[in-house]
């Protein structure tokens, strides 16, 4: 069965205390790999597509990584602005390619 | 999340009401994706609409709910004879494209139901 999970399911960090977030997945076919931001009592805003293992995409300071069994949102010195709830999804190449979610990491950085 | 339009964003029933959650996807997005998020739980697919059609309703309970997205007007999420467990956000998500061309897709801020 298709699934996702992310780690920690919380982190508290430090202001520029740089930190990586955790999403494993088990697919038979990876059609995409999806990055989002939630703040509390909003929709979740897109951050990154990855399709391919070695792809990295970097928007200020978060960077995503994808490899064949995990991918990694990496925060390089943190801002408390960045504190927010990170989904991570996936999409398979079989079936119907609706974006299956993980519960989320709950990151909350301290000024 | 600018661009995919939810409303109302928050919706008190009591129980056995119906509730209606209207979506009007980005400009120039053709499907629409509902998803349900309870407490303490991830997002969970619902259903998969384009225009006049239902492409995938696999997440969508078979009893008291249903979607459309007709030709003219917003997709609607319809929830009948409401019960407590029916309380969470609903969010609606859009893309130009079905999501097999590898479109990425956009959330609204989400429609709030409360079942007392």
């Amino acid at each position: 069965e298709d699934q996702v999970t992310q780690s920690p399911e919380a982190l508290r960090l430090q202001e520029g205390e740089s930190s990586s977030l955790n999403c494993s997945y088990t697919v038979s076919g990876l059609r995409g790999l999806f990055w989002y931001r939630q703040d509390p009592g909003k929709g979740p805003e897109f951050l990154f597509t990855l399709y391919s293992a070695g792809e990295e995409k970097e928007k200020e300071r978060l960077k995503a990584t994808l490899t064949k069994k995990e991918s990694f949102l990496h925060i390089t010195a943190p801002k408390p602005e960045d504190s927010a709830t990170y989904l991570c999804a996936f999409s398979a190449s079989g079936g119907s390619y609706i974006p299956t979610f993980g519960r989320g990491t709950s990151l909350i950085v301290h000024p | 999340n600018a661009g995919v339009m939810q409303n109302p964003r928050h919706l008190v029933r009591r129980r056995g009401q119906e509730a209606r959650l209207r979506c009007s996807p980005m400009k120039g997005h053709s499907h629409v994706y509902w998803y349900r998020q309870l407490p303490e739980e991830g997002l969970k697919f619902m259903v998969y609409l384009q225009k006049e059609n239902i492409i995938d309703e696999s997440g969508m309970p078979k009893e008291r709910f249903s979607a459309e997205f007709p030709k003219e007007g917003p997709s609607i999420l319809r929830i009948q004879q409401v019960v407590r467990g029916d309380s969470a956000a609903y969010f609606c998500a859009s893309s130009p494209g079905g999501f097999h061309s590898g479109n990425t897709i956009y959330f609204g801020e989400g429609s709030w139901l409360t079942v007392v």
